[in-house]
C-alpha cells in the first residue's frame, strides 16, 4: 500500500526558506494530486497546495506568493518550498495524496508529519 | 472567506454515539457535497473515515457515518471506544481557497 514519508530540517531561521520532501513509496507517483497540509501548535489544520503528478500545481491564496510544490517523478516524491518564514509557519507539515482535483474522494494516505520550527 | 465550523470538543461514553457538526458559511462547492473527515491521534497520521458526505473507505469501521443536511454536515461514531478518543476534523472544496478544513473537534471517551 502507499505510504508517504516527510523529511526535511526541523529548525529554520526566520526570514529563510523552509525545504520539506515527501517520498512516496509503494506506489507510482505519476498520477493523483500529492498535497502539504500543515498544523501550527495548538491550532487545526490549514492546506498549503497541491501538483499534479503532470507538475500542474494549486496553492491556498493566503500562502501563495510564498510557497511552490515541485515534484520529481523519477524519484517518486515531491517537495515544498516557503520562503521568508516567521514564527507562524512554525508548524507540523504532513504531506498526503488526493486523488481528485476537488478532494471528494478526500486525502489519503497522510504522512505522519515532520515538525519545523521558525527560529529568530 | 469560507469557514466550517464544529465544535471544540465533545465527549461520550463508551458505547453511547456523539454526532460531530460541521458548517459552512458560504462558496462549497457541489451543495457541500465534497466533505470528507479526517482522525487525527497526535503524533500519527491523519487518517481519513468519510468522503464525499457519507461514504467510507474500505477498512474504515462501519460505526463510522456522514451525513449532511443543508450546509451542515456531521460525523456520527456509535458503539464509542476508547481508541476513538482523539481530534476529528471536516474539510471541504471552497471555490475561492480550494481546500478549507474546521478547527477540529476533539473527542473525549469518559
Amino acid at each position: 500500500q502507499v505510504q508517504l514519508q516527510e523529511s526535511g530540517p526541523g529548525l529554520v531561521k526566520a526570514s529563510e526558506t523552509l525545504s520539506l520532501n515527501c517520498t512516496v513509496s509503494g506506489g507510482s507517483i505519476s498520477s493523483y494530486y500529492w498535497t502539504w497540509v500543515r498544523q501550527p501548535p495548538g491550532k487545526g489544520l490549514e492546506w498549503i497546495g497541491y501538483i499534479y503528478y503532470n507538475g500542474r500545481a494549486d496553492y491556498n491564496p493566503s500562502l501563495k506568493s510564498r510557497v511552490a510544490i515541485s515534484i520529481d517523478t523519477s524519484k517518486n516524491h515531491f517537495s515544498l518550498r516557503l520562503t521568508s518564514v516567521t514564527a507562524a509557519d512554525t508548524a507540523v507539515y504532513y504531506c498526503a495524496r488526493c486523488r481528485d482535483a476537488s478532494g471528494y474522494l478526500g486525502l489519503d494516505p497522510w504522512g505522519r508529519g515532520t515538525l519545523v520550527t521558525v527560529s529568530s | 472567506q469560507p469557514a466550517l465550523t464544529q465544535p471544540a470538543s465533545v465527549s461520550g461514553s463508551p458505547g453511547q454515539s456523539i454526532t460531530i457538526s460541521c458548517t459552512g458559511t458560504s462558496n462549497y462547492v457541489g451543495d457541500f457535497m465534497y466533505v470528507s473527515w479526517y482522525q487525527h491521534h497526535p503524533g500519527k497520521a491523519p487518517r481519513l473515515l468519510i468522503y464525499a458526505v457519507d461514504k467510507r473507505p474500505s477498512g474504515v469501521s462501519s460505526r463510522f457515518s456522514g451525513s449532511k443536511s443543508g450546509n451542515t454536515a456531521s460525523l456520527t461514531i456509535s458503539g464509542l471506544q476508547a481508541e476513538d478518543e482523539g481530534d476529528y476534523y471536516c474539510c471541504s472544496f471552497a471555490i475561492s481557497t480550494n481546500f478549507v478544513f474546521g478547527g477540529g473537534t476533539r473527542l473525549t471517551v469518559l
